[in-house]
């Protein structure tokens, strides 16, 4: 069964602290993304990244970058975090290029203080 | 830019009850897509629709892909309580893009 693992349900944080957050797919996807959720915006793209060291800048890469060392796992890092990066964060992976079907984590939801 | 307004943001039904929401965007693209979202957990893939016309059914859901390719619409027939949740549209045009539109929220009353 196709399975995408995020290492914290939630998360308080303060201002200023730098942040991981961490996602795991054990599909053997080329592809994942971040993405964060707020009230009444939908699902906003932060980062998308097609192979392992390769990304793309989303429609809100500000104050937040990425990283994938290994092709199962993509790091959202926030690196001075801040008030208005409270939000529910969500993680997807893809298969080929070909496919639409995103598999989403069970999201991380961070609230900086 | 590219915009998707989905309606209605929210509605209450009494259990039995058919659903109906729907999403309309600015542009034309070649693939709908429609999530649902359990309260506390990540969207999941209900239906994906491929080509304008298209009418598809995944159990009690029933969704279309507009003819002018810019609308979609998903129906629930006789609702139960665990169709409670956040039900997403969203398009994409087949790269990493995917747009969403902001959810409707259903709320089942048995």
């Amino acid at each position: 069964d196709v399975k995408v693992t995020q290492s914290s349900r939630y998360l308080v944080k303060r201002t200023g602290e730098k942040v991981f957050l961490e996602c795991v797919q054990d599909m053997d996807h080329e592809n994942m993304f971040w993405y964060r959720q707020d009230p009444g915006l939908g699902l906003r793209l932060i980062y998308f990244s097609y192979d392992v060291k390769m990304k793309e800048k989303g429609d809100i890469p500000e104050g937040y970058s990425v990283s994938r060392e290994k092709k199962e796992r993509f790091s959202l890092i926030l690196e001075s975090a801040s008030t208005n990066q409270t939000s529910m964060y969500l993680c997807a992976s893809r298969g080929t290029s070909g496919a639409v079907t995103q598999y989403f984590g069970p999201g991380t939801r961070l609230l900086v203080l | 830019g590219q915009q998707l307004n989905q309606s209605p943001q929210s509605m209450f039904i009494q259990e039995g009850e058919d659903v109906s929401m729907n999403c309309t965007s600015s542009s034309i693209f070649n693939t709908w897509l429609w999530y649902k979202q359990d309260p506390g957990e990540g969207p999941v893939l209900l239906i994906a629709l491929y080509k304008a016309g298209e009418l598809t059914s995944n159990g009690r859901l029933t969704a279309q892909f507009g003819i002018t390719r810019k609308d979609s619409f998903l129906n629930i027939s006789a609702s139960i309580p665990s169709d409670v949740g956040i039900y997403f549209c969203a398009f994409t045009s087949g790269t990493y893009k995917y747009i969403f539109g902001t959810g409707t929220r259903l709320k089942v009353l048995a």
